[in-house]
């Protein structure tokens, strides 16, 4: 069955450190989402993707994080500055038709 | 208001009893409607998606919408412990493009 694919599945880093989380969406898939979830909190959008571009953002999706198609493939999130409270998982999902299906997220862990 | 509000929980429900969720949803104009399990420390797992009013049932589960009442539930028959889970309510404005938004989900205790 096919499925999301995220990678790595935890990353610690360091306050002010830049990182990427990479995404391999369902090969058929045209739409892509990031999602986080802060412990114990609800799911949040961050960012949607269509096209080569981004469609949509929330409001945390700030100047510090950015999104990109780098190949046919892939998909990522990259978080310039890290800060503490950016600590979460950071879930990738796709969609085709009107279901989104979830990657197994990152936990990123900033100290 | 909540964009998307679930029962606050826990639930808790005895083996082999009817598991009953509900969601309400603020914005009217909202046209498509996800229940996902979530497992402690893993992702969200989709198990029903339902589009028009009325029940869809899949097996144990069935979703029940109700756009006037901006309703939407789920209903797990026959519950079993590894549905112990929280059951999270997720809302799109559109069919295929759109965000998601959730709601805080709700756990559901099955007790053997």
């Amino acid at each position: 069955e096919p499925e999301v694919t995220q990678t790595p599945s935890h990353q610690v880093t360091q306050m002010g450190q830049e990182v990427i989380l990479r995404c391999v969406p369902i090969s058929n898939h045209l739409y892509f989402y990031w999602y986080r979830q802060i412990l114990g909190q609800k799911v949040e959008f961050l960012v949607s993707f269509y096209n080569n571009e981004i469609s949509e953002k929330s409001e945390i999706f700030d100047d510090q994080f950015s999104v990109e198609r780098p190949d046919g493939s892939n998909f990522t999130l990259k978080i310039r500055s890290t800060k503490l409270e950016d600590s979460a998982m950071y879930f990738c999902a796709s969609k085709e038709g009107g279901e989104a299906f979830f990657g197994q997220g990152t936990r990123l862990t900033v100290v | 208001q909540k964009e998307v509000e679930q029962n606050s929980g826990p639930l808790s429900v005895p083996e082999g009893a009817i598991a009953s969720l509900n969601c309400t949803y603020s914005d009217r104009g909202s046209q498509s409607f996800f229940w996902y399990r979530q497992y402690s420390g893993k992702s969200p797992e989709l198990i029903m998606s339902i589009y028009s009013n009325g029940d869809k049932e899949d097996g144990r589960f069935t979703a029940q919408l109700n756009k006037a009442s901006q309703y939407v539930s789920l209903l797990i028959r026959d519950s079993q412990p590894s549905d112990s889970a929280t059951y999270l309510c997720a809302v799109n404005m559109g069919t295929n493009a759109g965000k998601s938004t959730f709601g805080d989900g709700t756990t559901l205790t099955v007790k053997p």
